[in-house]
């Protein structure tokens, strides 16, 4: 009966490595996110998709790249992992991207990178 | 200057008492507000769309003012499972909508 779903809950890896995180919404939502939150707790939206299209890529490096292979999963893979990619990546849902439509976050996945 | 500030606390306050957090908001033609609340290495979620005649629920009650960017958070007889961090968020609804958080205000409950 899980909302948002992800895949790992955690994940310890070592620099340079690649990794994938997946995420699962079985809300029937349109839009899907992922968020990073960083040690200080700022969480701040890296991507969003509508409908399997990207919609917003928020600068960042071309080592994360989001794929969305239905509306229903939105995953995210990371090349040549990095110290600074350490953090907790919450993926997210809306039924649409519009104004006041309130988001479904995931449990999170905690990533730490050595 | 951050798109959205708010006071990052910790606020410690005894059970029963009233507590406000405040945030202001940098970008005057952002449309929609929220208050979302994350539990300690929780998800946040959803604790109430703020509108522009202000709105209760229950304990909580939500402030807007846009003249001056700033929305503001009231909890009434506060409960120990109030004790979270609660997040200011703004919509910025420039065609492609996005959320921006504050860095959100902690507050402990205190028996």
């Amino acid at each position: 009966d899980t909302a948002v779903s992800q895949t790992p809950k955690y994940l310890v890896t070592q620099m340079g490595n690649d990794k994938s995180i997946k995420c699962e919404q079985n809300l029937g939502h349109d839009t899907m996110y992922w968020y990073k939150q960083d040690s200080k707790k700022f969480l701040k939206i890296m991507f969003s998709y509508n409908n399997k299209e990207l919609i917003i890529n928020e600068t960042v490096p071309n080592r994360f790249s989001p794929k969305s292979p239905d509306k229903a999963h939105l995953n995210l893979h990371i090349n040549s992992l990095e110290l600074g990619d350490s953090a907790v990546y919450f993926c997210a849902s809306s039924q649409e991207i519009a104004k006041q439509e309130t988001q479904y976050f995931g449990p999170g996945t905690r990533l730490l990178v050595l | 200057r951050k798109e959205v500030e708010q006071d990052p606390g910790p606020f410690n306050v005894p059970e029963g008492a009233t507590v406000a957090f405040n945030c202001t908001y940098s970008n005057s033609a952002s449309q929609s507000f929220f208050w979302y609340r994350q539990d300690c290495r929780k998800e946040p979620k959803l604790l109430m769309s703020v509108y522009s005649s202000g709105n209760e629920d229950g304990r909580f009650t939500a402030q807007l003012n846009r003249a001056s960017q700033y929305i503001s958070l009231l909890i009434r007889d506060s409960k120990l499972s109030d004790s979270a961090t609660y997040l200011c968020v703004v919509n910025r609804n420039f065609g492609n909508e996005k959320l921006t958080f504050g860095t959100g205000t902690r507050l402990t409950i205190i028996p």
